[in-house]
């Protein structure tokens, strides 16, 4: 597709419950983000993958929190154990190559209730 | 510790004015700036971006506008069209550091009214 895709678009979990959210960067984008945007707040930087690497997870709130692109290309952040603090959008997304000095674009993001 | 922010979490301008977003940031290692816009229920979409080398970028209506000895920038919108309506992030990174990620403000809502 010509921009990134993110599924599922709206997913309501029960607390306790495990969630997969998954990206499809734009094809040919070296770089893949993950962000959580909480109501009200902007975008805060999860992890970072170069190609299949991932070079910095520091923004991962929890051990609870794991994100994989085994290949490259797609990507899946993963949440176990989700609470109601996980509750937020979560936004992928890439760029063509390294994050620095270059624009990265945005999916539409995937919205994460915890009820 | 907020490292980029925006200070205005609403504004509103009529139709045809000048629209004028403001953004000031504290590391001073930032050397790049974009602006993302988002509508309701989308992701951000980038507008413009600017870097430390200069002090104005300009494209059609929008204008980026840094002052690095006062870590501020500017975003100002001429004429402003009610399709402007939205929230406006401000985004910085080190291109020195590595493979730094952006860091976001918490945005400024934007209503412009006809």
């Amino acid at each position: 597709g010509a921009g990134v895709s993110q599924s599922p678009r709206y997913k309501v979990a029960k607390r306790g419950q495990d969630v997969a959210l998954r990206c499809d960067p734009i094809s040919g984008h070296v770089s893949l983000f993950w962000y959580q945007q909480a109501l009200g707040q902007g975008p805060e930087f999860l992890t970072y993958f170069q190609n299949e690497a991932q070079l910095d997870k520091s923004g991962l709130p929890s051990d609870r929190f794991f994100a994989e692109r085994p290949e490259g290309s797609v990507s899946t952040l993963k949440i176990q154990r989700t609470q109601q603090e996980d509750s937020a959008v979560y936004l992928c997304a890439s760029s063509l190559w390294v994050a620095a000095g270059n624009t990265i674009y945005f999916g539409e993001g995937s919205w994460l209730t915890v009820v | 510790d907020q490292q980029v922010k925006q200070n205005s979490p609403s504004l509103s301008v009529q139709e045809g004015r000048i629209s004028i977003l403001n953004c000031d940031y504290t590391n001073s290692m930032f050397d790049y700036f974009l602006w993302y816009k988002k509508y309701p229920a989308e992701g951000p979409t980038f507008l413009i971006s600017i870097s430390s080398i200069k002090d104005k970028n300009e494209d059609g209506r929008f204008t980026v506008f840094l002052n690095k000895s006062a870590k501020h920038l500017s975003l100002h919108i001429v004429p402003s069209q009610p399709g402007d309506s939205a929230v406006y992030f401000c985004a910085a990174s080190d291109t020195n550091s590595g493979n730094t990620p952006l860091v976001f403000g918490k945005g400024t809502r934007l209503s412009v009214i006809a």
